[in-house]
């Protein structure tokens, strides 16, 4: 099964602190995605990324920023958290393709982590 | 822009009672269609993934079907229990570059009642 787990489940920050985000894929996923979700709002895709090193912007990448250095890994940083960044973040990963030897009937299909809640005070 | 409509957005039942969540999406030019379980303050379960060129999935009580000329998706829940009381989200991807991209709906609130 494939296993994606995230850094903390609940996390309490103040305005202005720099605050990073883990996710850690364990299928080797080429793609890794950081949401956010909002009550009314549902999911929003803040960043991807396809590759090591390789990042694209989400709908709603501002005040956020990425790293990954590593295929497994999947960093969101708020530079300088602000309150209306209170949200439940949530990390997924997927295939980049169908590989020969997977089954083609899961192509493409997202696995998400357990989420992480954020408060900004 | 793709957009992708839950209804109902909450629906309450008594257990053992077969039901249907309906999924509509605007463009029908889909790579494919998953529907996920979402447990309160957790994160996102997937149930089942439709191709674009498949009709339906079923997994033990639940059956997903894919109608991708008219936009819609219907997940069937057969017998329901108690354990089934969550939200359940669609969420489809687009073909083309950006199939990895999903566009989410808002969710439908199931409650089964014991």
């Amino acid at each position: 099964d494939v296993k994606v787990t995230q850094s903390s489940r609940y996390l309490v920050k103040r305005t202005g602190e720099k605050v990073f985000l883990e996710c850690v894929q364990d299928m080797d996923h080429e793609n890794m995605f950081w949401y956010r979700q909002d009550p009314g709002l549902g999911l929003r895709l803040i960043y991807f990324s396809y590759d090591v090193k390789m990042k694209e912007k989400g709908d709603i990448p501002e005040g956020y920023s990425v790293s990954r250095e590593k295929k497994e890994r999947f960093s969101l940083i708020l530079e300088s958290a602000s309150t209306n960044q209170t949200s439940m973040y949530l990390c997924a990963s997927s295939l980049y393709y169908w590989v020969r030897d997977k089954s083609f009937l899961r192509d493409n299909e997202q696995f998400f982590g357990p989420g992480t809640r954020l408060t900004v005070l | 822009k793709q957009e992708v409509t839950q209804i109902p957005a909450a629906l309450s039942v008594p257990e053992g009672e077969n039901l249907v969540l309906n999924c509509s999406f605007t463009d029908s030019a889909i790579y494919n269609l998953q529907w996920f379980r979402q447990d309160p303050g957790k994160g996102l379960t997937s149930l089942l993934l439709i191709q674009s060129s498949q009709r339906e999935q079923t997994s033990g009580r639940l059956n997903a079907s894919l109608d991708k000329s008219s936009g819609r998706s219907t997940l069937y829940i057969a017998a329901s229990q108690p354990g089934d009381s969550a939200t359940y989200l669609c969420a489809v991807s687009l073909s083309g570059g950006s199939n990895y991209k999903l566009t989410f709906g808002k969710g439908t609130l199931l409650t089964v009642n014991p």
